[in-house]
């Protein structure tokens, strides 16, 4: 089954450091890859995409995600993390040849000051 | 980039009630359209794939006659919530998808938040 897996409900950090928020997946072909994030009571906003080419995608606000194709793995980084980043973030998957888009569980980013 | 606009924002109705969400494609034709559902604390769980001039494909679970999908056109669908219950309280999102340079994309819309009294 296609599946999309973030394996942290929560993530930790404080304000200037590096974070971190992990992503697996378990798609068939070469999907692409999404991270979004969503603010309370607000919709998703797009922050990166991988289709294909440079492993290491770089997007909205600072944030940027690798791509590993031997681990299946799409991690969301940023080098320092903001208080404002604080949010909801989902990865996503749209398989090869579908266009259904397949959501990770969320994972909630807390920045401390 | 492509704009997925959804109507209303947020919504509140009397238990019982019936309540449309409008979606629409603002600047470009959309093959399909999708619905989801997001619950507090939760992940989006997709409730129905639409296409244009047929009739919606819904998801193991969901109920067809409680949550009508009409697809109108290529730029509007809609989702209309039918005798509206507390626990149908909750987040609807819906995205478009359609052909960019030869891949099928996604774009959502902002998001209608419902609460039934």
């Amino acid at each position: 089954a296609q599946s999309v897996a973030q394996p942290e409900d929560q993530v930790n950090v404080a304000e200037g450091n590096p974070l971190t928020v992990k992503c697996t997946y378990s798609v068939s072909g070469n999907p692409y890859l999404f991270w979004y994030v969503q603010y309370p009571n607000r919709g998703l906003q797009f922050l990166l995409k991988y289709i294909t080419g440079d492993n290491l995608v770089k997007g909205s606000y600072g944030f940027e995600a690798e791509f590993n194709k031997s681990q299946t793995s799409f991690h969301l980084k940023k080098p320092s993390a903001l208080v404002s980043d604080s949010a909801l973030y989902f990865c996503a998957v749209s398989p090869w040849g579908g266009f259904k888009t397949i959501f990770g569980a969320g994972t909630r980013l807390f920045v401390k000051a | 980039g492509a704009v997925v606009s959804q109507h209303p924002s947020w919504v509140i109705c009397k238990s019982g009630t019936s309540v449309k969400i409008e979606c629409r494609s603002l600047d470009f034709q959309a093959t399909t359209m999708f619905w989801y559902r997001q619950f507090p604390k939760q992940s989006l769980m997709l409730m129905a794939t639409s296409n244009e001039g047929s009739k919606a494909t819904y998801e193991q679970g969901v109920e067809k006659d409680k949550f009508l999908i009409n697809h109108a056109s290529l730029t509007l669908s809609t989702l209309t919530v039918t005798s509206a219950h507390p626990e149908d309280s909750s987040f609807y999102i819906c995205s478009a998808s359609f052909l960019v340079r030869g891949r099928t994309e996604a774009f959502f819309g902002q998001g209608t938040r419902l609460t039934v009294v």
